[in-house]
């Protein structure tokens, strides 16, 4: 009954590999966003999306490609991953613009 | 882009202690959000709160929208309040589809 599912929760993988991370929520919400929380637990916008579309892309290196088959789910595939992509990447949604977030559990991605 | 303060980057209360948090922000807002992230790394939303007051339990939120900072305040805190404690705003004048965080206030409450 997870309101935000992020799979996987922990992800450690070699530099220059493509890793994807899934993301889904059963809310209805109408909007999806990536977080990048560094290891300082700084939060910045990576992407947001409204009915499957890209709204914000916030120079964000074009390695990160997010994807959106409907507005329930959101994905985010990172291609020639490198030593400073290691961060928590946390998928939320809201309802309506504007409103209320809810934040998924995060992944924790690892570059090694 | 829009700046946002909070104060104090750190807290250490004893069990039972009352703490108020502040956020600062340098323009208009049309979206201001606290959150909690557990030692777990979990971030739970504690109030949508753009303008005026709001209570949940030993939690409440004032923002003075006008004069552009939040407050939240914790009651009585409980060893389960520790985390870093979020806030983070929507500018009037920027879009409605981003929110900008705040560096976040440590708690640390003891037994």
């Amino acid at each position: 009954d997870t309101a935000v599912s992020q799979t996987p929760k922990y992800l450690v993988t070699q530099m220059g590999n493509d890793k994807s991370i899934k993301c889904e929520q059963n809310l209805g919400h109408d909007t999806m966003y990536w977080y990048k929380q560094d290891s300082k637990k700084f939060l910045k916008i990576m992407f947001s999306y409204n009915n499957k579309e890209l709204i914000i892309n916030e120079t964000v290196p074009n390695r990160f490609s997010p994807k959106s088959p409907d507005k329930a789910h959101l994905n985010l595939h990172i291609n020639s991953l490198e030593l400073g992509d290691s961060a928590v990447y946390f998928c939320a949604s809201s309802q309506v613009q504007g409103d209320g977030y809810t934040f998924g559990s995060g992944t924790r991605l690892t570059v090694v | 882009g829009i700046q946002v303060e909070q104060s104090p980057p750190d807290l250490i209360l004893q069990e039972g202690a009352n703490s108020t948090l502040r956020c600062n922000f340098s323009d208009s807002v049309n979206n201001l959000q606290w959150f909690h992230q557990n030692p777990w790394g979990q971030l739970i939303n504690l109030f949508y709160i753009p303008s005026g007051t709001k209570q949940n339990g030993r939690l409440s939120a004032t923002t003075v929208a006008t004069e552009r900072y939040s407050l939240l305040y914790i009651s009585s805190s409980q060893t389960t309040d520790s985390g870093v404690y979020f806030c983070a705003v929507g500018s009037s004048g920027g879009s409605n589809y981003k929110l900008t965080f705040g560096k976040g206030t440590l708690l640390t409450v003891n037994p």
